[in-house]
């Protein structure tokens, strides 16, 4: 079966750190891109950022509100993305879920067919 | 950034309705949008992809349609099951952005 698993989350003061990891099982991981997106609480859906294969550089992509704080590495070895968090705000607060991307034939476009069940992070003092 | 804006924000129904959602991208996004399920507690569940595309194994009475900057989401006889809050998404540009979500009740 194929599946993502988030792993990491918990409490943090702000200004604090927290690393998340998605473990993937079930596809080859090293073939695929894989993205974070959050939800705050009684929120909707942010995209967070997407991480690329090797055959695309291991390139990376955040967004505006993460950006310079978030950092996406992986180990095509472990099947696993890390998400390291540092200088956590309250705004972080939210389920990170990992989502695996796919290509839509030899297009531009990819969208997230795979989805973890989240890993809830808490910024509070 | 491209703005998604989904409407209804909510709305009310039967079983058996058919039940319409529309989300508006800010700018012309060529197909790049999904549809997203998503239950309290659990994580989104792929619907739609690339506007018109039913994901493999999601029941024939969704379906999506659109171009440009505008696309819909229709559910034809609602089910008990698929009282829940869906969600458009834009792939077309960095930042990948979400619209704000519309969830369909029970009347």
């Amino acid at each position: 079966e194929e599946q993502v698993v988030e792993s990491g989350g918990g409490l943090v003061h702000p200004g604090g750190s927290l690393r998340l990891s998605c473990g993937a099982s079930g596809f080859t991981f090293n073939d695929h891109y894989i993205d974070w997106v959050r939800q705050a609480p009684g929120k909707g859906l942010e995209w967070v950022g997407r991480s690329r294969n090797k055959l695309n550089s291991y390139t990376t992509e955040y967004a505006a509100s993460v950006k310079g704080r978030f950092t996406l590495s992986r180990d095509d070895s472990e099947n696993s993305l890390y998400l390291q968090m540092n200088s956590l705000q309250t705004e972080d607060t939210a389920v990170y879920y990992c989502a695996r991307a796919l290509r839509w034939y030899r297009s531009d476009y990819w969208y997230f067919d795979l989805w973890g069940r989240g890993t809830l992070v808490t910024v509070s003092s | 950034d491209i703005q998604m804006t989904q409407s209804p924000s909510s709305l009310s129904a039967s079983v058996g309705d058919r039940v319409t959602i529309t989300c508006r991208a800010s700018q012309s996004i060529d197909s790049y949008l999904g549809w997203f399920q998503q239950k309290p507690g659990k994580a989104p569940k792929l619907l739609i992809y690339a506007a018109s595309s039913l994901q493999s194994g999601v029941p024939s009475r969704f379906s999506g349609s659109g171009s440009g900057p505008l696309y819909t989401l229709t559910i034809d006889s609602l089910q008990p099951e698929d009282f829940a809050t869906y969600y458009c998404q834009q792939s077309y540009s960095f930042p990948l952005t979400f619209g704000g979500g519309t969830t369909v009740g029970i009347k």
